[in-house]
């Protein structure tokens, strides 16, 4: 069964920090992946995607994230977390043909 | 621009009571989601739709009914509400579904705040 894992419920780091999170996930083929952003009381917005070519993505607001086959991963990261990143961020997967897959989230706190 | 349109935003309802939330996207997509968001849970598909007058279940259907009678619109009914329907519910759209074409990226509504007493 298709199966997308947040491991971290809630990841808190300084402003200024680097931050990477992570995203596992059980896919036969080769999968479509992305990442969305939901600030408090928003919508989701997407951050960026991957379905195929280079595996290191660009996404919005500084964004990137690496596609990792060996490790069916695909962890999102920033080098400077800015104090308007506190979101939750969800990880997402699907195949062709398909609907998305989403993960539980991961909610993300800066401190100042 | 308005894109995916939700409403109402917040609504309180007592057990067994019914009420209808109303998703209106003026980006001519064909494919129309509904979710549900509860903690730790993420989002978990409710219903879908493929079309004008198309319909279909998604992982947590049960207690839920959905029409999509014109292709801007996709309702999603509550008959006779329960607390565990408690939830903020997502309207969402796509062009399509996952291809070698199109990415099938998902556009959100802002979400609609329901309480069940």
């Amino acid at each position: 069964a298709q199966s997308v894992t947040q491991p971290d419920i809630h990841i808190t780091v300084s402003e200024g920090a680097s931050l990477e999170l992570r995203c596992n996930y059980s896919y036969g083929a080769t999968p479509y992946l992305f990442w969305y952003v939901q600030s408090p009381g928003q919508g989701l917005q997407l951050l960026l995607k991957y379905f195929s070519g280079d595996t290191l993505v660009q996404g919005i607001k500084g964004f990137e994230a690496e596609f990792k086959r060996s490790q069916s991963s695909f962890n999102l990261r920033k080098p400077s977390v800015h104090w308007s990143d506190a979101a939750e961020y969800f990880c997402a997967v699907g195949e062709y043909g398909n609907k998305l897959v989403f993960g539980a989230g991961t909610i993300l706190r800066v401190k100042s | 621009n308005a894109g995916v349109t939700q409403t109402p935003k917040f609504r309180v309802l007592k057990t067994g009571q019914s009420m209808t939330l109303l998703c209106a996207q003026d980006m001519n997509h064909e494919y129309m989601y509904w979710y549900r968001q509860d903690p730790g849970m993420g989002l978990r598909l409710i219903h879908y739709s493929v079309g004008e007058g198309t319909t279909a279940k998604g992982e947590v259907p049960d207690g839920y009914n959905v029409s999509r009678l014109k292709k801007q619109n996709f309702l999603l009914g509550l008959e006779s509400a329960a607390p565990s329907q408690t939830s903020v519910y997502f309207c969402a759209s796509s062009y399509s579904l996952l291809s070698s074409w199109n990415t099938g990226e998902l556009f959100f509504g802002e979400g609609s705040r329901l309480t069940v007493l």
